[in-house]
């Protein structure tokens, strides 16, 4: 129930390309999803983060977008850049309780 | 984002001996505080929460007596890692979350090793 399932494990695109990160969950409970960038030897900075009450938000290049019915959720990178290369997380959390993560995907962004 | 600050970055320590790891928030007070380890490759694996004031409350399979969590100010959380051994060596963040937000905002982790 507290799981949260995420695909793919890696990702390598070209410069440019739109790597799109997936997530699913099972608590219905859940009410905060957010996705966090973490570089090697650094601690997750949150990238952004979404409510089941919208489906889709998107800040400068990054977007998110929700399902709530199918209980998914995916991160999106436009115009990725080598710089974005680093490994995301996807987690949920509800009444603003600990975080469950996913288990990480590694980009790789190809000059 | 508020700032959270970790301290120290790195650390090496013999085994057998202990070590404090710090954890800070510096603009906001932090009712609850998060501490996690993370293996190399792998996600943020939580070990307990602590709520100012309150002792901290382990996840299943962490030791207390190992891991010992003090919370006592709303800006100050230290994780001491007890007769530390080599498997205890790992990535340790801290997070931190203030009492109307629902954002943890994230150390920058320690690196442990145990030698």
């Amino acid at each position: 129930q507290q799981q949260v399932k995420q695909s793919p494990q890696s990702l390598i695109v070209q410069k440019g390309g739109i790597p799109i990160i997936n997530c699913a969950y099972e608590n219905t409970a859940f009410d905060y999803f957010p996705w966090y960038q973490q570089f090697p030897g650094k601690g997750p900075a949150l990238l952004i983060a979404i409510r089941p009450d919208v489906s889709e938000k998107k800040e400068g290049r990054f977007t998110i977008s929700f399902n709530k019915s199918a209980k998914q959720f995916s991160l999106h990178i436009m115009d990725s850049q080598p710089g974005d290369s680093a490994t995301y997380f996807c987690a949920a959390a509800y009444s603003a309780r600990q975080l469950t993560f996913g288990s990480g995907t590694q980009l790789t962004v190809l000059p | 984002g508020a700032v959270v600050s970790q301290h120290p970055s790195w650390v090496i320590c013999k085994s057998g001996t202990s070590v404090k790891i710090e954890c800070r928030s510096l603009d906001f007070q932090a009712t609850t505080m998060f501490w996690y380890r993370q293996f190399p490759k792998q996600s943020l694996m939580l070990m307990a929460t602590s709520n100012e004031g309150s002792k901290a409350t382990y996840e299943q399979g962490v030791e207390k007596d190992k891991f010992l969590i003090n919370h006592a100010s709303l800006t100050l959380s230290t994780l001491t890692v007890t007769s530390a051994h080599p498997e205890d060596s790992s990535f340790y963040i801290c997070s931190a979350k203030g009492r109307l937000n629902t954002e943890a905002f994230f150390g920058q982790g320690t690196r442990l090793t145990v030698v």
